[in-house]
């Protein structure tokens, strides 16, 4: 009954190797986001897609590339792995023009990058 | 400047105490307003949300605001060591979907 999941929940990895993080989310939102936790526990946005359209694009490197193939699922597809790629990668929900509600967060993936 | 800061702590207080943490943004855009607790290793889970000036109590927690001083504080009455946690202070601008986040205050209840 996991309302926002998330796979794997620990990856590591070398560098210069290519991962997938996967993101779904039973809550019916039509939004979906990629967040970024450094060692700071400072969280910064990344993607956001609505009804699969990409809504926010972030400044963050092209090996970063987001997918979403439904309302319900956002992956996150990392090429080149690289050292300062390591963090803990949240995923999170919510649902525009209804109200003012936050976000829903999944349980996160730690990268650490080897 | 940052879009929201807080102070990182750690706010540290005895069990009982009412916990007080700060939060102030500079967009006067903003429209809405979120208090997330994160435990170590966990994710955020919202706890509070505001949208208009003054308080909004909700059990032990209420979250104050004041839009004309671009402040939004949070306060936590008899703490408790299980309220030992990271709080997000986060600010949607509603123009924007995103929601922009602050550092976190670490907390520690002393029992």
């Amino acid at each position: 009954d996991t309302a926002v999941s998330q796979t794997p929940k620990y990856l590591v990895t070398q560098m210069g190797n290519d991962k997938s993080i996967k993101c779904e989310q039973n809550l019916g939102h039509d939004t979906m986001y990629w967040y970024k936790q450094d060692s700071k526990k400072f969280l910064k946005i990344m993607f956001s897609y609505n009804n699969k359209e990409l809504i926010i694009n972030e400044t963050v490197p092209n090996r970063f590339s987001p997918k979403s193939p439904d309302k319900a699922h956002l992956n996150l597809h990392i090429n080149s792995l690289e050292l300062g790629d390591s963090a803990v990668y949240f995923c999170a929900s919510s649902q525009i023009g209804v109200g003012n509600y936050g976000y829903t967060f999944g349980s996160g993936t730690r990268l650490t990058v080897v | 400047q940052k879009e929201v800061e807080q102070n990182s702590g750690p706010l540290s207080v005895p069990e009982g105490a009412i916990a007080s943490l700060n939060c102030t943004y500079s967009d006067r855009g903003s429209q809405s307003f979120f208090w997330y607790r994160q435990y170590s290793g966990k994710s955020p889970e919202l706890i509070m949300s505001i949208y208009s000036n003054g308080d909004k109590e909700d059990g032990r927690f209420t979250a104050q605001l004041n839009k004309a001083s671009q402040y939004v504080s949070l306060l936590i009455r008899d703490s408790q060591p299980s309220d030992s946690a990271t709080y997000l202070c986060a600010v949607k601008v509603d123009s924007s979907y995103k929601l922009i986040f602050g550092s976190g205050t670490r907390l520690l209840v002393r029992p």
